[in-house]
């Protein structure tokens, strides 16, 4: 089956940038998107990316698709302590309405 | 635009109870998914609804059911809790008319504790 992958915690200094990673395995995978989510909150869509392209950017968050090696990133530039968040990583293929995530990454932000 | 709500927040049930949860989807879409987010996973799709009819199940037994309402409104029912069960409950909505992206909007979900 599907299976999406993601480190669990990723912790950055505040101003720096922050590079959260995903692999997944279905090769027929069309959509990919990222959520985040706040403690005792729901989830937040944050963006999503056609598997046609090879990235899309969206003011201070840059995401890259690499569809031959199943490699989805989301970059935070000058990341801020509001951004200290989970952030999940799922996967739709064309074919179904049911995403798949990953884990999730825990990402801290310290002064 | 009204967004997607949850309740209850929190609810504390017995093992072997039944519990239902509810969900007001957001303004202007008619398909609700719920899913189920175990303590450090990613969440689970259960199921979905669109315009009343089930329109897809996850992995989830029979005692996980569901319901839609004319107004788009949903219910979680799941019977014969589990330890197991204990977990946030997230509803999403979306509609087919913001094109292929799918994009689906969270509510807060319920924190359902089986003892």
């Amino acid at each position: 089956g599907e299976d999406v992958e993601q480190s669990l915690f990723l912790s950055v200094r505040e101003g720096d940038s922050s590079v959260i990673n995903c692999t997944y395995t279905d090769s027929s995978s069309t959509y990919l998107y990222w959520y985040k989510q706040e403690p005792g909150a729901g989830l937040q869509l944050l963006t999503y990316i056609f598997s046609n392209m090879d990235m899309k950017q969206d003011q201070r968050l840059t995401v890259l698709l690499n569809k031959k090696d199943k490699h989805l990133s989301l970059r935070i530039a000058d990341t801020q302590t509001g951004d200290s968040a989970i952030y999940f990583c799922a996967e739709r293929s064309g074919g179904s309405y049911i995403p798949t995530f990953g884990r999730g990454t825990s990402l801290i932000v310290h002064p | 635009e009204t967004g997607v709500t949850q309740s209850p927040t929190h609810l504390i049930k017995t093992r072997g109870q039944q519990v239902t949860l509810r969900c007001s989807s957001q303004s202007g879409h008619n398909t609700v998914s719920w899913y189920q987010q175990a303590l450090g996973q990613g969440p689970q799709f259960i199921f979905q609804y669109y315009r009343e009819e089930e329109n897809g199940r996850g992995n989830f037994p029979p005692r996980f059911s569901g319901l839609q309402f004319p107004n788009y409104s949903s219910e979680l029912n799941v019977n014969a809790l589990e330890l197991d069960d204990s977990a946030l409950y997230l509803c999403a909505s979306s509609s087919e008319r913001q094109g292929g992206g799918y994009e689906q909007y969270f509510g807060p979900g319920t924190r359902l504790t089986v003892t």
